[in-house]
């Protein structure tokens, strides 16, 4: 059974950073694009970065590039965004996702979200 | 303003067919698979469709998916009270490198 765990989030001030985690289980992580997409309250769902298998390919929202950096440990089955120069608009819940298939759009295996506050 | 265009609202009675369309183009849904996504207040996306119109095997088949050009549609027939959620359309965008969702849509169930 496919399950994406994610952690890491919680309170900071505003500038400062974070790093989620998404450990996941179930199937070949190697294999597997992996999406960080985010969700403000009471708004829609936003793409935040994608990351090739291997690691070796990386791509970012406008939103966040610059700022967050999307990386992976495939020995540990765990997915990572580094979240720095936290913003009010950050404020959201994170999910992790793993792609449909061979290509880098979510499919239909979510984790359940970590929060995100950046308040002072 | 997002990339992929979805009408805020639908509504429909239970038993009607409600259809929700999506509006892209060349760059993502003119080229990538669409997939469409129902959420519950509090929870994770649920996958309804992928690849424009493939179903996952636990979603009933009152749910139903098409593309056509750079435009795509969700249709739900035989409406049911617990359909009422938030819809979202998303595609891969070669432009942007990146995915793009469409801004959600909320159906009430009336």
């Amino acid at each position: 059974e496919v399950q994406l765990l994610e952690s890491g989030g919680g309170l900071v001030q505003p500038g400062e950073s974070l790093k989620l985690s998404c450990a996941a289980s179930g199937f070949t992580f190697t294999n597997y694009a992996m999406t960080w997409v985010r969700q403000a309250p009471g708004k829609g769902l936003e793409w935040v970065s994608t990351i090739s298998g291997s690691g070796g390919h990386t791509y970012y929202a406008d939103s966040v590039k610059g700022r967050f950096t999307i990386s992976r440990d495939n020995s540990k089955n765990t997915l990572y965004l580094q979240v720095n120069s936290l913003r009010a608009e950050d404020t959201a819940v994170y999910y992790c996702a793993k792609a449909d298939g061979a290509t880098t759009t979510t499919g239909g295996y979510w984790g359940q979200g970590t929060l995100v506050t950046v308040s002072s | 303003q997002s990339v992929l265009t979805q009408p805020p609202s639908a509504s429909g009675t239970p038993g009607q067919r409600v259809t929700i369309s999506c509006s892209g183009s060349s760059s993502n849904i003119g080229s990538n698979y669409v997939y469409w996504y129902q959420q519950l207040p509090g929870t994770a996306p649920k996958l309804l469709i992928f690849r424009n119109n493939q179903r996952p095997s636990r979603v009933p088949d009152r749910f139903s998916g098409s593309k056509s050009g750079t435009s795509a549609s969700l249709a739900i027939s035989g409406l049911r009270s617990e359909d009422e959620a938030d819809y979202y359309c998303t595609a891969w965008d070669d432009s942007l490198s990146g995915q793009v969702f469409g801004g959600g849509t909320k159906l009430t169930v009336l």
